[in-house]
């Protein structure tokens, strides 16, 4: 399996906190992307980072991405009740020559009111 | 209101029972793709389409067919289901053409249950 990992599994945090997750993955990749699911529901798109960028922003999303170590991160600031969900990344493999799409086990984000 | 639908949303059958689930998107997307979700496990992708006729498997493919006659359906086939494949069944569509976002549109999922 090329399965990638996210950590924590899961993370509590009190409403107005930053919250972070990591992806770790395996193979080269072209793009990174990170997306959230509500409760059993379709992922939603985030945001997406380059292999040749090292940090983007959007809104109060921010994500690292560092090639060398095969790592990413996405940092949500001023976190907010509705920002509970879960949090997966997903990696493309087209650097490696095929198309598939390899997503990260996810980590369950709880926001506290 | 750009979307991909899938249907059934819910489904119960018995093991050996042909079943087709149907995915159609309205955003004339290229690529397609269909993933199962299981607990801890994430999101695994069975198969892929990157256009009309052009299919490939994922990672765990074993078990499925699919097939991409139009641009926008892309169907997935269980021939002979097991209770292995009980699961949370997403369909999903994204743009793969030079300047496109890449971004996936994910349809609202299909819970199967396998008895």
């Amino acid at each position: 399996s090329q399965q990638g990992e996210e950590d924590p599994q899961a993370l509590s945090i009190q409403e107005g906190e930053n919250a972070t997750m990591n992806c770790s993955y395996k193979t080269s990749i072209n793009n990174l992307q990170w997306y959230r699911q509500n409760s059993g529901r379709g992922l939603v798109h985030l945001i997406l980072i380059r292999s040749n960028e090292r940090e983007k922003h959007s809104g109060r999303l921010r994500v690292t991405l560092d090639t060398s170590k095969k790592s990413s991160s996405l940092l949500i600031t001023a976190s907010r009740a509705a920002d509970t969900a879960s949090y997966f990344c997903a990696t493309d493999a087209r650097a490696s020559g095929t198309y598939k799409y390899i997503f990260g086990t996810g980590t369950r984000l709880k926001v506290l009111a | 209101e750009a979307q991909v639908t899938q249907n059934p949303r819910y489904l119960i059958t018995v093991t050996g029972k042909k079943l087709t689930v149907t995915c159609s998107q309205n955003m004339n997307h290229e690529y397609m793709s269909w993933y199962r979700q299981d607990p801890g496990l994430g999101l695994r992708q069975i198969y892929y389409s990157m256009n009309v006729e052009v299919t490939d498997k994922g990672d765990v493919p074993e078990g499925y067919k699919v097939s991409r006659k139009e641009k926008r359906n892309f169907p997935l086939i269980l021939e002979s289901p097991s209770p292995n494949q009980t699961s949370l069944y997403f369909c999903a569509s994204s743009s793969h053409l030079a300047g496109g976002s890449y971004e996936q549109y994910f349809g609202p999922g299909t819970r199967l249950t396998v008895t």
